[in-house]
């Protein structure tokens, strides 16, 4: 079975540009997390969405960041404009339920560089 | 806020030697998680830890679960260099309004050496 999809794995792009990172589940997982990580911050939550509803988006950064879940299946984080302090490894993770013992998937991560 | 504390943030041992790892709140939680994480990788779940005093081994792992479930560890005994990678624990909401958050510690950076 296919885990959790994201794309790209790698981004370089100049200050001010739009960037979308996308993710796609794992099939039949109704939580979806987005998480930041650097060396400085470590593991940072910055949204996640219960059946494609955002639950708490207060790790979101500032209104420059922006994510949506269309659908079950699909889900992109986006931020317009990139800034330099912005670079970071963004992970979408998915998991079924809330049980204290559900396993939470997490994809390979798409790594950011803003130059 | 950091809910999630772990000590020490780097180790770096030699192969066989044995280790531990902690994880401490301020808060009682009603259970924690422990993910290990690969350069180039996203987290993966170890273990999920859930009634004071539990105990769980996991071959050379063994996890632990505070009696007033407020804190956690983990101790790998003889070491290798497989091992090395980052350690987080991990507290999931269990009610509330953020109910089913997960929220990490900062992590520690284990470097076994051959």
């Amino acid at each position: 079975d296919a885990g959790v999809i994201q794309s790209p794995r790698h981004e370089v792009t100049e200050m001010g540009q739009e960037v979308t990172l996308r993710c796609k589940p794992i099939s039949g997982h109704d939580y979806l997390f987005w998480y930041r990580q650097t060396m400085m911050r470590g593991l940072e939550l910055l949204i996640y969405f219960n059946n494609n509803v955002p639950i708490d988006d207060s790790g979101m950064p500032e209104d420059r960041f922006s994510a949506k879940m269309p659908n079950a299946s699909f889900s992109t984080l986006k931020i317009q404009p990139s800034e330099p302090r912005d670079s970071a490894v963004y992970f979408c993770a998915s998991s079924i339920g809330t049980g204290g013992g559900n396993t939470i998937y997490f994809g390979e991560g798409s790594w950011l560089t803003v130059v | 806020t950091q809910l999630l504390e772990q000590s020490p943030q780097f180790l770096s041992i030699q192969e066989g030697e044995n280790l531990t790892v902690y994880c401490n709140s301020s808060s009682v939680f009603s259970s924690l998680q422990w993910y290990r994480q690969e350069p180039g990788e996203g987290p993966v779940l170890l273990v999920t830890v859930v009634t004071g005093g539990e105990v769980k081994k996991l071959k050379r792992l063994t996890f632990q679960f505070g009696d007033a479930r407020k804190d956690s560890s983990l101790h790998i005994t003889a070491a290798q260099p497989g091992d090395t990678g980052l350690y987080l624990c991990a507290l999931r909401n269990a009610g509330g309004t953020s109910y089913g958050k997960l929220t990490f510690g900062q992590g520690t950076i284990l470097t076994v050496h051959p």
